[in-house]
């Protein structure tokens, strides 16, 4: 099973400040990597798919980088509904997994 | 625009068994892999099964191969999660989604219902 580390487990920042937010596959995921967003009660929200394409709708500000290994999600710019949870998430190989998420909160 | 509604969900003593659904629209049904993905509350997110769009093979985690059985029917737009031998470890808010890509490029979570709550409890 490949396992995803996701880091820092909490980011404290201030809106409009960026955000880089961390996820280490165990082993390669070549691009296979996406990125998701869920608030409190919600279901997950799809952000980016395959390491660095937006999913539809998904503001300029989010965009997604990495191969392999190592992956980054950023946030340009902070608004005030992007503080939430995020997660990342393999589909390279099966059984498909998900980080342990990453929690976004207002400085 | 795509829509997913989950049903079944409930609270059921352990060893029971229970059938969620799921009902589609607003989409070709058909030429999506669909999933379930569950959420212990107040945990993180776990792929429990996958079923290809033509159904023609399917994936469990190992923490529910030989339990649950994920199924479809493409006529009525439905997916299906039967769950036998259900353990309190399997309470959870469990989620269909729909894949972000077409027929056998399958991974990606595009589309979610709002969940349907488990409660394995005696």
């Amino acid at each position: 099973e490949i396992v995803l580390t996701q880091s820092p487990a909490t980011l404290s920042l201030s809106p409009g400040e960026r955000a880089t937010l961390s996820c280490r596959a165990s082993q390669s995921v070549s691009n296979y990597l996406a990125w998701y967003q869920q608030k409190p009660g919600q279901a997950p929200r799809l952000l980016i798919y395959d390491a660095s394409n937006r999913a539809p709708g998904i503001p300029a500000r989010f965009s997604g980088s990495g191969s392999g290994t190592d992956f980054t999600l950023t946030i340009s710019s902070l608004e005030p509904e992007d503080f939430a949870l995020y997660y990342c998430q393999q589909r390279s190989d099966w059984p498909i997994t998900f980080g342990q998420g990453t929690r976004l909160e207002i400085k | 625009q795509v829509q997913l509604v989950e049903s079944g969900g409930g609270v059921v003593q352990p060893g029971r068994s229970l059938r969620l659904s799921c009902a589609a629209s607003g989409f070709t049904f058909s030429n999506y892999a669909l999933h379930w993905v569950r959420q212990p509350p107040g945990k993180g997110l776990e792929c429990v099964a996958v079923i290809s769009f033509d159904a023609s093979y399917d994936h469990y985690a190992d923490s529910v191969k030989g339990r649950f059985i994920i199924s479809r029917d493409n006529s009525k737009n439905t997916l299906y999660l039967q769950m036998n031998s259900l353990r309190v470890e399997d309470t959870a808010v469990y989620y269909c989604a729909r894949d972000f890509f077409e027929r056998d490029n399958w991974g990606s979570f595009e589309s979610w219902g709002r969940g349907t709550l488990v409660t394995v409890s005696s």
